[in-house]
């Protein structure tokens, strides 16, 4: 069965880095595009960034733009998020998804999340 | 950017009622109009796509419809499993946005 799983979160002060990583398992990671979406607490869903199946093309929100970086690895079946410059805004769940076949900008699988807090 | 504007906000339902959430965009999507069920603590789940197709294993009580700018999720008769909050969501062009979401709570 299809599972993603992420990890690398926790506290970081603001203006360091942090790099998320998701492993994929269960389908064949090379064959999908690949997303990060997060979610603040309490509050709603926020797409930040894809990458195309190949890597080819990557796509950012406004907000991440210049800051944050996604990339894979599809010998290792993980997705990555590199994370620089972050702010207390950037303090929310980041969830891994999967892009549909037919549409990939449709979200068919998710992670179970990772928190990263922003804090001094 | 694609704004997704959804109503109500919130939404107070029983058991056995017929809910009606619907999701605007700011401008045309085609049917590229997708909604997701989140549980508190949980990832969010695909219910619909493509404006009015159901996900394998989601149960036919949920459908949607609409095309363009206007869109519905029905939920025909409310099971206690959902109570949620649901999402739309746009896939026609990046960057991807979402509805604000529509929290509905037992009556």
């Amino acid at each position: 069965q299809v599972q993603l799983v992420e990890s690398g979160g926790g506290v970081v002060q603001p203006g360091r880095s942090l790099r998320l990583s998701c492993a994929a398992s269960g389908f064949i990671f090379s064959n999908y595009a690949m997303h990060w979406v997060r979610q603040a607490p309490g509050k709603g869903l926020e797409w930040v960034a894809v990458i195309s199946y190949d890597g080819d093309n990557k796509y950012y929100a406004d907000s991440v733009k210049g800051r944050f970086t996604i990339s894979r690895d599809d010998s290792k079946n993980t997705l990555y998020l590199q994370m620089n410059s972050l702010r207390g805004e950037d303090t929310t769940v980041y969830y891994c998804a999967r892009g549909a076949v037919g549409d990939y900008l449709k979200f068919d699988y998710w992670g179970q999340g990772t928190l990263v807090t922003v804090s001094s | 950017d694609i704004q997704m504007t959804q109503s109500p906000s919130s939404l107070s339902a029983s058991a056995g009622d017929r809910v009606v959430i619907t999701c605007r965009a700011s401008q045309s999507i085609d049917n590229y109009l997708n909604w997701y069920q989140q549980k508190p603590g949980k990832a969010p789940n695909l219910l619909i796509y493509a404006a009015s197709s159901l996900q394998s294993g989601v149960p036919s009580r949920f459908s949607g419809s609409g095309s363009g700018t206007d869109f519905t999720l029905t939920i025909s008769s409310l099971q206690a499993e959902d109570f949620a909050t649901y999402y739309c969501q746009q896939s026609f062009s990046t960057p991807i946005t979402f509805g604000q979401g529509t929290r509905l709570e037992i009556k």
